[in-house]
């Protein structure tokens, strides 16, 4: 079965400095990677996914992803993060048959003004 | 507007008392799901359906039944809800296509405390 890890249960960082939120997965084969956005209050939000080709993809609100099989990673990056940006990231992986993501346990980001 | 939609939104009860929290999608998706959140854990899937009366468990299915009469609609039911099931719970559509994963589209969550 595949799994998702976020090193990560929180990030600080400061407005209008760069982020990177780290992603590890676990499966044999390429899997589906995804990222979500949840901000306060409110569901969760498709940031970008990828299922094969380029390996850097983009996503909307300037995030982007980088897939690393090597690696087994796929860490998302912001080059300038915004106030607005403070929220709870998931970083989700489907493999197998079943159509199902696994989601990560989540990294929260702080942003300081 | 394509939406999840979930009611209540907050909800607080007490132990033994039945309860259903109401799911619903207006994207004519065929997979549905209910999720809940707990800090430290992440999402959690409790259970999930593939289509109109097709049903399956998740991770973490107990305590919780569902239906699926309908293709928009995915009721969650705590029949004697207890306070360990007080958590953040989220409802998520997507289309099922069988040759790749697809987004989910989430409501904006239920949260439940049981006394």
């Amino acid at each position: 079965a595949q799994s998702v890890t976020q090193p990560d249960i929180h990030i600080t960082v400061s407005e209008g400095a760069s982020l990177e939120l780290r992603c590890n997965y676990s499966y044999g084969a390429t899997p589906y990677l995804f990222w979500y956005v949840q901000s306060p209050g409110q569901g969760l939000q498709l940031l970008l996914k990828y299922f094969s080709g380029d390996t850097l993809v983009q996503g909307i609100k300037g995030f982007e992803a980088e897939f690393k099989r090597s690696q087994s990673s796929f860490n998302l990056r912001k080059p300038s993060v915004h106030w607005s940006d403070a929220a709870e990231y998931f970083c989700a992986v489907g493999a197998g048959g079943s159509y199902i993501p696994t989601f990560g346990r989540g990294t929260s980001l702080i942003v300081h003004p | 507007e394509a939406q999840v939609t979930q009611n209540p939104r907050y909800l607080i009860t007490v132990t033994g008392k039945k309860l259903t929290v109401t799911c619903s999608q207006n994207m004519n998706h065929e997979y549905m799901s209910w999720y809940r959140q707990d800090p430290g854990l992440g999402l959690r899937q409790i259970y999930y359906s593939m289509n109109v009366e097709v049903t399956d468990k998740g991770d973490v299915p107990e305590g919780y039944k569902v239906s699926r009469k309908e293709k928009r609609n995915f009721p969650l039911i705590l029949e004697s809800p207890s306070p360990n099931q007080t958590s953040l719970y989220f409802c998520a559509s997507s289309y099922r296509r069988s040759t790749t994963y697809n987004e989910q589209f989430f409501g904006p969550g239920t949260r439940l405390t049981v006394l």
